[in-house]
């Protein structure tokens, strides 16, 4: 079976530092990976996707970059936090090839003082 | 744009008061509407996928619906572990990414 694996699960980190949240996939090949950022009360706001190694869309301008080095490993990062960058951080992973559906890992909870 | 509305914002049900969650999309193209639940501080959990207007799925007291420009979800008997935030999302028929609502957030008192 397909699991989904994010750490750390909370961070709290002092505006202008650097970023790195990693977010692995086991059990599956060649999956679609997503990066979402969840703020109270509200939605899940898609920040980037990608579907291959290397492969990143953008959804939004921001601070923040994604990088898949690896086929089952998606990193997201930032140079230097806003704190505007607070929030809920949610990978996922679908199984592409026309199937759409979307499976999602535990969270990071970022906190930028 | 697409755009997926969900009403209520918040429901607080008494154990065993069956009601129901709206989502309303508009959306060029639907390829399917999905459903999840989300525990305060948690990952969504994937429950529906639905497909074509008249679809209905069910998984224990959860039942959902479509139409054409919307979705339900029915809680039948819910119980106080039904309580969580219900999320909807549409994808298009070309593209694999999907667009959520805000959320519906369940209190089901015992």
């Amino acid at each position: 079976s397909q699991t989904i694996h994010q750490w750390p699960a909370t961070l709290v980190q002092p505006v202008g530092s650097p970023l790195s949240l990693e977010c692995t996939v086991e059990g599956t090949s060649n999956p679609n990976l997503y990066w979402y950022r969840q703020a109270a009360g509200r939605g899940l706001q898609l920040l980037f996707y990608s579907v291959g190694i290397g492969q990143i869309s953008s959804e939004v301008p921001q601070n923040l970059s994604a990088s898949r080095p690896q086929d089952r490993q998606f990193i997201l990062s930032s140079k230097k936090l806003l704190l505007s960058d607070s929030g809920f951080y949610l990978c996922a992973w679908s199984a592409g090839s026309g199937t759409d559906t979307q499976y999602f890992g535990p969270g990071t909870r970022l906190t930028v003082l | 744009e697409d755009q997926v509305t969900q009403s209520p914002e918040a429901l607080r049900l008494q154990e065993g008061e069956s009601s129901s969650l709206n989502c309303s999309y508009t959306v060029s193209g639907l390829r399917g509407l999905f459903w999840y639940r989300q525990d305060p501080g948690k990952g969504p959990e994937f429950l529906f996928t639905l497909y074509s207007a008249g679809e209905e799925k069910e998984k224990e007291r959860l039942k959902a619906t479509l139409t054409k420009k919307e979705s339900f979800l029915h809680i039948t008997a819910p119980k106080p572990e039904d309580s969580a935030t219900y999320l909807c999302a549409v994808s298009r028929s070309n593209d694999y990414k999907l667009s959520f609502g805000a959320g519906t957030t369940v209190t089901v008192r015992a």
